[in-house]
């Protein structure tokens, strides 16, 4: 079965310095991937998503994500973090061996972001 | 256009009670999921419903339960609620495959 593991539960990073949150994924089969954000006390909206096609991923809020098929990664990055930055991340596979699709999400990685 | 709501935003239950939450997906969607994060994890797929028939369920006991509407809303019920049922309830709505999109969820406290 598809799954993801999201390295560091954590990352301090100060304002305007490089976010890099981490995310390796296991599959069979080639993956769909994701990584959402969620903000306190909100529901999860859709970063970027991987689907196959190019290898750099670019999304909202000027994150993007690189998919590394050798390396089974796909961790998301911005140059340049922002105090709105400050949230959890949660990086998720489409899991369709089972005829239909359900998202695996990671165990998440809470950003703080630091003045 | 609307994204997808869910109600209620909070809930306070007593063990070995029954709830029942509800979702409305985006216009147009025809696809619910459902999915429970407990605190500190992430999300944990539930069940997901397409036209009103089940396509798939996760590994929850009998005690969950759910349904799709003709207007493709969706309720989740859990019965005889232990403390471990208390999360965060999210519900997904998709029109094409992979891409679901989230609603702002229903926090569950189960005493």
């Amino acid at each position: 079965a598809q799954s993801v593991t999201q390295l560091g539960s954590h990352v301090s990073v100060s304002e305007g310095a490089l976010v890099l949150l981490r995310c390796n994924y296991s599959s069979s089969v080639p993956p769909y991937l994701f990584w959402y954000v969620q903000y306190p006390n909100q529901g999860l909206q859709l970063l970027l998503k991987y689907t196959s096609a190019a290898t750099l991923v670019k999304g909202i809020n000027g994150f993007e994500a690189e998919f590394k098929k050798s390396e089974t990664s796909f961790h998301l990055t911005k140059p340049s973090a922002h105090m709105s930055d400050a949230a959890e991340y949660f990086c998720a596979v489409s899991d369709t061996n089972t005829g239909f699709q359900k998202l695996v999400f990671g165990t998440g990685t809470r950003l703080l972001v630091s003045p | 256009d609307a994204g997808v709501t869910q109600s209620p935003t909070h809930l306070i239950k007593t063990r070995g009670q029954q709830v029942t939450l509800r979702c409305s997906p985006i216009s147009g969607h025809k696809s619910v999921s459902w999915y429970q994060q407990v605190l500190g994890q992430g999300p944990q797929f539930i069940f997901q419903y397409y036209e009103k028939e089940e396509r798939g369920r996760g590994n929850f006991p009998d005690r969950f339960s759910a349904r799709q509407f003709p207007n493709y809303s969706s309720e989740l019920n859990v019965n005889a609620l232990l403390l471990g049922d208390s999360a965060l309830y999210l519900c997904a709505s998709s029109l094409r495959a992979n891409e679901q999109f989230f609603g702002p969820g229903t926090r569950l406290t189960v005493l």
